[in-house]
């Protein structure tokens, strides 16, 4: 099983600048890499996928990088309504595996 | 509108049995893999099983094998889990998820909004 490890876990980040969130692959999952953001009470929203497509409507502030096992989701100036929970999903074996989550808190 | 709506959750007791539906519309159902993942409380998110698009082949996660079932009605649009031999740590929410293209293996584009389930005595 391939073991995705975020860091960190909680990102504290004041609005407006930039935040950064890691995710690492345990072996490589080419480019087959996913970000999701999910506020409270929600379903996960689709952000990232390939590992820098953005999907249809997100904010072009948005952006991913990387590939085989280093990932990264990058918020160029957040807003009000980033500060959420982001997960990473590799879809490139089986089993289809998700990081433990990176909450982003307003600083 | 590409919509999945959950159905099905509530409280059972452990070694107890629950079925979970989930009603499609706005896209082909018969042309997309169908996946479940759940999320325990104040937990990430877990892969648990995905069906094909004709509903020939199943895939589970080792945590839920042997204890659930997925399928699907293509004439009713609706996905299915059956879920048995229910356990505490089988507590969470439960997606349906769409997949973004047709391979089996892709990122998740529509959620359903969740059904909760919580197995306790």
């Amino acid at each position: 099983e391939i073991v995705m490890t975020q860091s960190p876990a909680t990102l504290s980040v004041s609005p407006g600048e930039r935040a950064t969130l890691s995710c690492r692959a345990s072996q490589s999952v080419s480019s087959n890499l996913a970000w999701y953001q999910q506020k409270p009470g929600q379903a996960p929203r689709l952000l990232i996928y390939g590992a820098s497509t953005r999907a249809t409507g997100i904010p072009g502030r948005f952006s991913g990088s990387g590939s085989g096992t280093e990932f990264t989701l990058t918020i160029s100036s957040l807003q009000s309504e980033d500060f959420a929970v982001y997960h990473c999903h590799q879809y490139n074996n089986w089993p289809i595996t998700f990081g433990q989550g990176t909450r982003l808190e307003i600083k | 509108e590409v919509q999945l709506v959950e159905s099905g959750g509530g409280l059972v007791q452990p070694g107890g049995s629950l079925r979970l539906s989930c009603s499609v519309s706005g896209f082909t159902f018969s042309s997309y893999v169908m996946h479940w993942v759940r999320q325990a409380p104040g937990k990430g998110l877990e892969h648990i099983s995905a069906i094909s698009s004709n509903g020939g082949s199943t895939f589970y996660a080792d945590s839920v094998k042997g204890r659930f079932t997925i399928s699907r009605d293509i004439s009713k649009n609706t996905l299915y889990l059956q879920m048995s031999s229910l356990r505490a740590e089988d507590t969470a929410v439960y997606y349906c998820v769409k997949p973004l293209g047709r391979m089996i293996y892709d990122a998740f584009d529509i959620w359903g909004q969740g059904t909760m389930v919580t197995v306790s005595s």
